[in-house]
């Protein structure tokens, strides 16, 4: 079955304690992104990757990193986070850019 | 569940009507177009695609038109059902451009649908 594979699917966590939000996918997308989405915000980029070693900047990419080691995996990584960080997060995949995404079933993310 | 927005536009239906949800968008480059349903507790799920090069697709119980002189988007569902009732967001893509294939949302509409 193709899917988008995200862990946890609940966090509550500290501010400054490091953490790594999962994403895998079976099938062989080469586009991987990370969005989040609040309230009255609605969803907003954070990161992106085009392939394997190519990831680069959305529209909110302070407080977060990610890496594109292998194709199907695409973690997001807050190195310290902060309640601001609070949010609902998801990982997407695409076969290309030129595409529609295929959405993970969310993180929910709660930093106190 | 999980709320995904605050004071969404609404639309509220009886079963068995057809449903019409608008979009407009910000981008007279972006040439691709796809709206996605949200349903509580679940990440947004692909139901229908159009590129810039078409004014209508259909898909099964839906239509998505495109107004590209008005830059608008609109979702037709045919005789909805309680199971339509979601979230229905519209995004858009300049797939050529340098956008790199980020995809921008709108903002939601919350679709109701009572039996």
């Amino acid at each position: 079955e193709a899917q988008v594979t995200q862990n946890p699917r609940y966090l509550i966590t500290v501010t400054g304690k490091k953490l790594t939000v999962t994403c895998s996918q079976n099938m062989n997308h080469e586009y991987m992104s990370w969005y989040r989405q609040d309230p009255g915000l609605g969803l907003r980029q954070i990161y992106y990757s085009m392939n394997v070693e190519v990831t680069d900047k959305g529209d909110v990419p302070e407080g977060y990193k990610v890496s594109r080691k292998e194709k199907r995996n695409f973690p997001l990584i807050l190195e310290s986070p902060s309640p601001n960080q609070t949010s609902l997060y998801f990982c997407a995949t695409a076969p290309t850019r030129a595409y529609g995404y295929t959405f993970g079933s969310g993180t929910r993310l709660t930093v106190v | 569940g999980e709320s995904v927005g605050l004071h969404l536009p609404t639309l509220s239906v009886q079963e068995g009507d057809n449903s019409i949800i608008n979009c407009a968008y910000s981008n007279s480059a972006s040439d691709y177009f796809i709206w996605y349903k949200q349903e509580s507790g679940k990440g947004p799920q692909f139901i229908i695609d159009i590129r810039s090069n078409m004014d209508k697709r259909q898909g099964q119980r839906v239509t998505v038109l495109l107004n590209k002189t008005v830059k608008h988007l609109s979702l037709q569902i045919a005789a909805t059902q309680p199971g339509d009732s979601a979230v229905y967001f519209c995004a858009e893509n300049n797939a050529g451009g340098t956008s790199y294939g980020k995809l921008t949302f709108g903002q939601g509409t919350i679709l109701t649908v009572h039996p």
